[in-house]
């Protein structure tokens, strides 16, 4: 089955602008979570979501928001581009929200460079 | 979630096992151990995880001591396409309710010709 599509992989803003970024969750998976990875401070947890809700969020200004749709397909917005927001963007699903013995998929990511 | 402490780097030659050492000395009874990889500019990827028995898939084995403060993840015929960062994440039961991951540094693996 198909795994966790991000789009798109890679992309360039200029400081200042806001870009969109897209997640679908392998088929029948409900719960999406986002990451940041930089060379500097790893891989840090966003936001996740479920039923539509967000469920927690990460240590990161509210310049960094997502939703999540009916069909559990998720996006995450940036506002206000900094240089510092230049990171890997991961996405990963898992089947629900609240269960602990079940394991998360990420996608490819989306690579994000602000100039 | 309980802090995990991972060896940097490590070595391994093409065709052997390889061996990577987790410390989680503080580990709730009912917190599970995850192991995920991250091959060079890829999204992790899900190896195996365990409570308290040792595990194997087709990817690896998880080898989890009796007091469960550390884990040692085996691959047990490396080859040059499992070179990557390996993190070990210990995760909050249900009942926290996220599935929020917390990744430390990792172990770099080098699989060596």
């Amino acid at each position: 089955k198909a795994g966790v599509t991000q789009t798109p992989r890679y992309l360039i803003k200029t400081r200042g602008q806001q870009v969109t970024l897209s997640c679908s969750p392998i088929s029948g998976h409900r719960s999406v979570s986002w990451y940041q990875q930089t060379p500097g401070q790893g891989l840090q947890f966003l936001f996740e979501y479920f039923s539509e809700t967000q469920r927690n969020k990460g240590n990161f200004p509210g310049r960094f928001s997502g939703r999540q749709f009916s069909n559990s397909r998720s996006e995450m917005n940036v506002s206000t581009l900094e240089l510092g927001d230049s990171a890997l963007y991961l996405c990963a699903s898992s089947l629900a929200y609240g269960v602990a013995n079940t394991e998360a998929f990420f996608g490819q990511g989306t690579r994000l460079t602000v100039v | 979630d309980a802090k995990t402490t991972q060896p940097p780097s490590m070595d391994c030659a093409e065709g052997r096992a390889a061996n990577l050492p987790c410390n989680h000395s503080t580990i709730s009874g009912n917190e599970y151990v995850y192991w995920y990889r991250q091959i060079h500019s890829q999204g992790p990827q899900y190896i195996i995880h365990g409570l308290k028995n040792n595990e194997t898939n087709e990817m690896a084995s998880l080898i989890i001591t009796e007091d469960r403060k550390s884990s040692t993840l085996i691959l047990p015929h490396a080859t040059l396409r499992d070179t990557a960062v390996y993190y070990c994440i210990v995760r909050a039961p249900w009942g926290a309710g996220s599935y929020q991951l917390t990744f430390g540094k990792g172990t770099k693996l080098s699989v060596i010709p």
